[in-house]
């Protein structure tokens, strides 16, 4: 069943705690993208990945850290520096190159702060 | 960069009522504009798309016009049904490859 796993479903974070978003594909896709959803906002995009081991900034990185150490994984760290992490984040993969790139979603996490 | 604004954010129909959604581009390079869904807890899915050689696309219910020139396309929703109800999102995206998002359009269909 191909896809896009997205977890945990929920987080909870502690002030001043790190916590990791995990993003997993088993699409193949060679570009992967991490999105912060808040209401009215529409998707920013926080980081993204066209190739493993190479990764660039998107609009909202500030606060943000990923990895791309392999071709299947996007693991997103919220950091203690970002002050505003309640939100729903989507992770999504695309076929790098093409001319439409047509974004697979997963089914998101949403991270609260305690 | 490119911006996208979408309208309305909220939508209230009646089953069996045709919605439109509408959205504006600012940049002229972009050349693929993509319709997605998102159900409540989900991931938005793409349900339709129109590249920029072409003025509307129809898949069933659903159809998207877009006019290059004024740089804004549609979405446009008949005979809606309870199930459509969900959020609706717009995108353009260009040379770059990375599509830009409008704020979204949240779509109530009453039975």
């Amino acid at each position: 069943d191909g896809g896009i796993t997205q977890s945990p479903k929920y987080l909870f974070r502690k002030e001043g705690q790190n916590v990791t978003l995990s993003c997993e594909q088993n699409l193949n896709h060679d570009a992967m993208y991490w999105y912060r959803q808040d209401p009215g906002q529409g998707l920013r995009l926080i980081y993204y990945s066209q190739i493993v081991n190479d990764f660039q900034k998107g609009d909202i990185a500030e606060g943000y850290s990923v990895s791309r150490e392999k071709k299947e994984s996007f693991p997103l760290t919220v950091t203690s520096a970002q002050k505003n992490p309640t939100a729903f984040y989507l992770c999504a993969s695309s076929i790098q190159g093409s001319a439409k790139n047509i974004q697979y979603f997963g089914a998101g996490t949403r991270l609260s702060v305690l | 960069g490119e911006n996208v604004e979408q309208h309305p954010s909220t939508l209230s129909v009646q089953e069996g009522d045709s919605a439109v959604i509408k959205c504006t581009y600012s940049d002229s390079a972009s050349n693929y504009f993509p319709w997605y869904k998102q159900e409540l807890g989900k991931g938005p899915q793409l349900i339709i798309d129109i590249r920029s050689n072409v003025g509307e696309k129809k898949d069933q219910r659903i159809a998207v016009t877009l006019n290059k020139t004024a740089k804004h396309f549609s979405l446009h929703i008949t005979e809606t049904q309870p199930e459509d109800s969900a959020v609706y999102f717009c995108a353009a995206s260009g040379g770059s490859y990375i599509p830009t998002f409008g704020r979204g359009t949240s779509l109530i269909v009453h039975p």
